[in-house]
């Protein structure tokens, strides 16, 4: 299965800041997921990133807020926009794994305080 | 709407004493189930996927079972080790479809 890099693992950052949030995979993947885990609660996709083309957003999230990235098929980013304490959480991007499991693989995940 | 419903929330059990942990959901048309355990600080990690009623997949001391309402993890014999919260997530078959995830078991194991 595939080994992804996410980065930084944690911060702390003043509202009304950006932080952008990285993920290296490495192997060339079609699709990368980005997920939000808000304390107690499941996992919500945010959005999916094809190479080349714009991220297709979630209900709820919007490309204002949360702009993406997808340079190649093996990097992605994922920006937190005009951060407020509600932005607190972990963010985790994910790939699609291969047959005949095809369980997504996650990276670490990037715990974000907004204070 | 597909919709994941993970029982109990939080879960205790002395070293050795077996259980079970349910997830049940709707989705239209099922392309697979999927279990993770999450360590505190890390991202999910992939123990199995089940895709039709009937199917049983085990991992050294888990077992997962599906129906077409429900999976059960049961855990044999568990250890400390296996502390951690459990998540499960349905993918539906339409189209393409992303992964719908339950909130998870958070599982605590005393010696």
């Amino acid at each position: 299965s595939a080994v992804i890099s996410q980065k930084p693992s944690r911060d702390i950052c003043q509202r009304g800041t950006s932080l952008t949030i990285q993920c290296q995979v490495d192997s060339q993947v079609t699709m990368m997921f980005w997920y939000r885990q808000q304390p107690g609660q499941s996992l919500t996709l945010i959005a999916t990133a094809n190479q080349g083309s714009e991220a297709t957003y979630e209900s709820g999230f919007v490309i204002d807020k949360f702009p993406i990235s997808r340079p190649n098929l093996t990097f992605s980013t994922l920006t937190v926009s005009n951060m407020s304490p509600e932005d607190s959480s972990i963010y985790l991007c994910s790939v699609e794994g291969a047959p005949p499991n095809y369980g997504y693989t996650f990276g670490s995940g990037t715990r974000l305080t907004v204070v | 709407e597909d919709q994941v419903t993970q029982s109990p929330e939080a879960l205790r059990l002395q070293e050795g004493e077996s259980s079970s942990l349910n997830c049940s959901y709707t989705v239209s048309g099922l392309r697979g189930l999927f279990w993770y355990r999450q360590d505190p600080g890390k991202g999910p990690e992939f123990l199995f996927t089940l895709y039709s009623a009937g199917e049983e997949k085990e991992k050294e001391r888990l077992k997962a079972t599906l129906t077409k309402k429900e999976s059960f993890l049961h855990i044999t014999a568990p250890k400390p080790e296996d502390s951690a919260t459990y998540l499960c997530a349905v993918q539906a078959r339409s189209g393409y479809s992303t992964l719908t995830f339950g909130k998870g078991t958070m599982l605590l194991v005393s010696p």
